[in-house]
């Protein structure tokens, strides 16, 4: 069982729906990334949360640590959200060493 | 600011060939690794460090080596190219394990 686990791995919307992204992880954490790949693009970190809730934007994303579980959502999505969504949460007791999950694969259609 | 600079962006090696590909960041982090980026497997750490002198294998170390002489830069090396290293590259820095991470634009490595 991988350590850092997202759903759905794709995720086909129409322009103007609300997006969930769902992540969950099976140690203790400090903080959460979320982080955005477009296609043959470089990785843009979006948020990073410790607790509570975010808000940038169109994005907001939550974390409950105790339940180990963070969603990420898109309000009024549009085409160019389109990519792939990255959950990753530190892990060891230095560096960025990150562990990622597979990603969701999002496609928002005009 | 130019945040997390890699280079070369693309790369052909020969098996057996060694190459470095580099990794320089401005911001005066000192937490630098390396990721790899495959199909289906998403991001893998490779060597991380948490500060100049300092290095640590990650999950896939074999066949790249890491050294970190000075804060801004953490080159990687390819002893001797093999297909299995086929991949996208990625490095990232970060200014302590809890703060946000930059990551580089990407190096697209293949070995034929």
């Amino acid at each position: 069982k991988n350590e850092v686990e997202q759903s759905p791995q794709n995720l086909t919307a129409q322009e103007g729906e609300f997006i969930t992204i769902n992540c969950s992880y099976s140690v203790g954490i400090s903080a959460l990334h979320w982080l955005q790949q477009h296609p043959g693009g470089g990785i843009v970190s979006l948020f990073m949360l410790s607790s509570g809730k975010k808000k940038h934007g169109r994005l907001i994303a939550t974390i409950n640590i105790q339940e180990k579980h963070s969603s990420l959502h898109i309000t009024a999505s549009h085409p160019r959200d389109s990519a792939v969504y990255i959950c990753a949460v530190p892990l060891g007791t230095s560096g960025s060493r990150l562990t990622f999950g597979e990603g969701t694969q999002l496609t928002v259609n005009p | 600011n130019a945040g997390v600079t890699q280079t070369p962006k693309f790369q052909v090696l020969k098996t057996g060939q060694s190459m470095t590909l580099q990794c320089a960041q401005d911001m005066n982090h000192e937490y630098m690794s390396w990721y790899r980026q495959d199909p289906g497997m998403g991001l893998r750490l490779i060597h991380y460090s948490v500060g100049a002198g300092i290095t640590d294998q990650g999950e896939v170390p074999n066949g790249y080596n890491v050294s970190r002489s000075t804060t801004e830069d953490f080159p990687l090396r390819l002893l001797s190219a093999a297909p299995s290293q086929t991949s996208v590259y990625f490095c990232a820095s970060s200014y302590s394990r809890i703060t946000e991470a930059f990551f580089g634009q990407g190096t697209r490595l293949t070995v034929v």
